[in-house]
């Protein structure tokens, strides 16, 4: 049962343009949500993240929005880059225990020059 | 470098081996996660330490699993039996105290089983 899901496995965008990443999640015990980027061989590395009393947080070129009554977010990267070329995974965790977190299947990003 | 470290960086072992993963986490962080990575899947929790102890384990941690976190420092997970199906990269995490404390990912361990 995938409470975490990224419907679009890529996405392919012109350098300079914006990237728009999508996630939908099911558990509105959720109240945490993170995007993670991850090179091939590496593990996840955080970019950003909104709490649930939020509906945007925005650092740099990122930006995450949150739709609480959709249960819907959204990454957003702009000016796209080559560098950014890589898989992005969002991902939740709830308000209790062990604040684990559940992931999405990920999105692969290509930037083109 | 102050990040999360995992020992080894891939691992190729024959069906029926034992297998063990070191993972140091950042320093100063109480809390440490593994979770287990298979192909165009994202990871997927398997077990929790708060300091030393284990406070959470995943269904999917068979009991050929098993985890240790010593002294609250590094921590082992522990693969008996092997399986082909327990091919997957094994991540491991490290997170501060703080309610919204983003987890730290070291860049996991390969396992191969043959």
């Amino acid at each position: 049962d995938q409470q975490v899901k990224q419907n679009s496995p890529s996405l392919s965008v012109q350098e300079g343009r914006i990237s728009i990443l999508n996630c939908d999640y099911t558990n509105s015990m959720f109240d945490y949500f993170l995007w993670y980027k991850k090179y091939p061989a590496e593990g996840p590395t955080f970019l950003i993240s909104i709490s649930s009393i939020k509906d945007k947080n925005e650092d740099g070129r990122f930006t995450v929005f949150l739709n609480k009554s959709a249960k819907h977010l959204s990454l957003h990267i702009v000016p796209s880059q080559p560098g950014d070329s890589a898989v992005y995974f969002c991902a939740a965790s709830g308000k209790t225990g062990a604040n684990n977190l559940f992931f999405g299947t990920g999105t692969r990003l290509t930037v083109i020059p | 470098d102050t990040g999360v470290s995992q020992d080894p960086r891939h691992k190729i072992t024959k069906r029926g081996q034992n297998v063990t993963f070191r993972c140091d986490p950042i320093s100063e962080h109480n809390r440490l996660y593994w979770y287990r990575q298979t192909l165009g899947q994202g990871p997927e929790f398997l077990t929790y330490f708060q300091n030393e102890a284990q406070l959470e384990k995943s269904r999917l941690l068979s009991d050929r699993f098993s985890a240790e976190r010593p002294k609250g420092s590094f921590s082992t997970l522990e693969i008996q039996r092997t399986e082909q199906g327990d091919s997957a990269m094994y991540l491991c995490a490290s997170g501060g105290d703080g309610r919204y404390n983003e987890q730290f990912f070291g860049p996991g361990t390969r396992l191969t089983v043959l």
